[in-house]
């Protein structure tokens, strides 16, 4: 079983419509993150959150909200999804802060 | 202002031969520096990393050179092999604050290893 999953892989929604993507980790990490990737645009972090009570802004938080419901789950809601928002999304955990960041498998999200 | 630059977006190599990717940032707060592998519907895997205080750190064939003077890290493949061929990202981390350990990543660069 893979460490670190993400539902759905793929999504296909409407301008204004409320989304939310998952993320569940059995590595035990305590750091999570979210980034988007467009193409020739490399990773962009959205969200991070360190443990369950304390979540951070990343670069590009507008127009995105994260809930951390437990050590293992880390949720991405669009709330009102728009077409710039087209991307892959991926989720991310690590153990300490040097450590490297072990990814999921990604999302591909498409608003129309 | 772009802070991790990777300004090669594609690279071809023949297989057996050398691959160097090359990377470039602009804060001098960076302490530590990996690269990513992502090959097409997964996400990226980690490779190798590099702390500021050293200049090399070597895994097999593959060997991460940092010039902190130049603010440049380079990524050498040795021999390069066909299933080599991805997507590579340089990432750097900072080493103050709230942020210390959250990665800046690069536009990445395709490589393509030709047999």
């Amino acid at each position: 079983d893979a460490d670190v999953t993400q539902t759905p892989r793929n999504r296909i929604t409407k301008t204004g419509k409320r989304i939310m993507l998952e993320c569940s980790q059995t590595k035990g990490h305590d750091r999570m993150y979210w980034y988007r990737q467009d193409p020739g645009l490399g990773l962009r972090l959205i969200y991070y959150s360190f443990d369950v009570k304390d979540i951070n802004k990343g670069e590009i938080s507008d127009g995105y909200s994260v809930s951390r419901q437990a050590q293992a789950k880390f949720s991405l809601s669009l709330e009102s999804a728009i077409p710039n928002q087209t991307a892959l999304y991926f989720c991310a955990t690590s153990d300490l802060p040097f450590d490297e960041q072990f990814f999921g498998p990604g999302t591909r999200l498409t608003v129309l | 202002d772009q802070q991790v630059k990777q300004n090669s977006p594609s690279l071809s190599v023949q297989e057996g031969r050398i691959s160097i990717l090359n990377c470039d940032y602009t804060n001098s707060m960076f302490d530590y520096f990996l690269w990513y592998k992502k090959y097409p519907a997964e996400g990226p895997t980690f490779l190798i990393s590099i702390s500021s205080i050293k200049d090399k750190n070597e895994d097999g064939r593959f060997t991460v050179f940092l010039n902190k003077s130049a603010k440049h890290l380079s990524l050498h493949i040795v021999p390069s092999q066909p299933g080599d061929s991805a997507v590579y990202f340089c990432a750097a981390s900072p080493n103050y604050g709230g942020s210390q350990g959250n990665l800046i990543f690069g536009k990445g660069t395709k490589l393509s290893v030709k047999p």
